[in-house]
């Protein structure tokens, strides 16, 4: 099984339309991110959660909020969709702790498209 | 505020060596990830670097010069299942320990 999984994979929705997408991980990390990816900008930050009650908001956050339920789940919301939120979105984790690098590990993505 | 360059686009042949250069500019650096994405696909952790020098791990070595903001990722030996992009991430030091990533370098290999 996949150590960080994000659902829904794909989505599309329409102009004003409230999105949550999901991240789960086994992997027992403290430190949650968001990102979306779009073509020729690379990947950016738009949250990060470094435990249940630490949430922050990344540079794009505008448009986004998020909710940490547990360790193990960080989820993020569009509360109005519009047509410029359709990206590849990202979640990682890390764990600071143990890892002299806190490298980052990604889940499969989730796919958005908003009409 | 942080600058990471990157070349956009790369070619090389299969099993033959390849250089991907980075270029950034911060204040507070703290660390330099190179990370491997295929096409769709989630980023996958390479390697990392903090101290000036050569990380070389089978294949792939990537190279760290702080005075010259500058490193590199090594690709040897190339094959076809190298042709993905390669992000270059710099960590800066504070409270966040904030990561920036280039827009990444799309490799092709072709045979």
């Amino acid at each position: 099984d996949a150590d960080v999984t994000q659902t829904p994979r794909n989505r599309i929705t329409k102009t004003g339309k409230r999105i949550m997408l999901e991240c789960s991980q086994t992997k027992g990390h403290d430190r949650m991110y968001w990102y979306r990816q779009d073509p020729g900008l690379g990947l950016r930050l738009i949250y990060y959660s470094f435990d249940v009650k630490d949430i922050n908001k990344g540079e794009i956050s505008d448009g986004y909020s998020v909710s940490r339920q547990a360790q193990a789940k960080f989820s993020l919301s569009l509360e109005s969709a519009i047509p410029n939120q359709t990206a590849l979105y990202f979640c990682a984790t890390s764990d600071w702790g143990t890892s002299k690098s806190d490298e980052q590990f990604f889940g499969p993505g989730t796919r958005l498209t908003v009409l | 505020g942080q600058n990471i360059d990157q070349p956009t686009e790369m070619t090389a042949t299969e099993g033959a060596i390849v250089q991907i250069n980075c270029t950034y500019q911060t204040s507070g650096f703290n660390g330099l990830f190179w990370y491997q994405q295929h096409a769709g696909e989630a980023p996958t952790f390479l390697s990392y670097n903090v101290l000036d020098g050569l990380e070389e791990k089978g294949r792939f070595s990537s190279f760290l010069s702080r005075s010259k903001g500058y490193s590199y990722l090594l690709l040897k030996e190339l094959q076809m299942k190298d042709s993905a992009s390669y992000l270059c991430a710099v960590r800066v030091s504070g409270g966040y320990q904030k990561v920036t990533f280039g827009t990444g370098t799309k490799l092709q290999v072709i045979p």
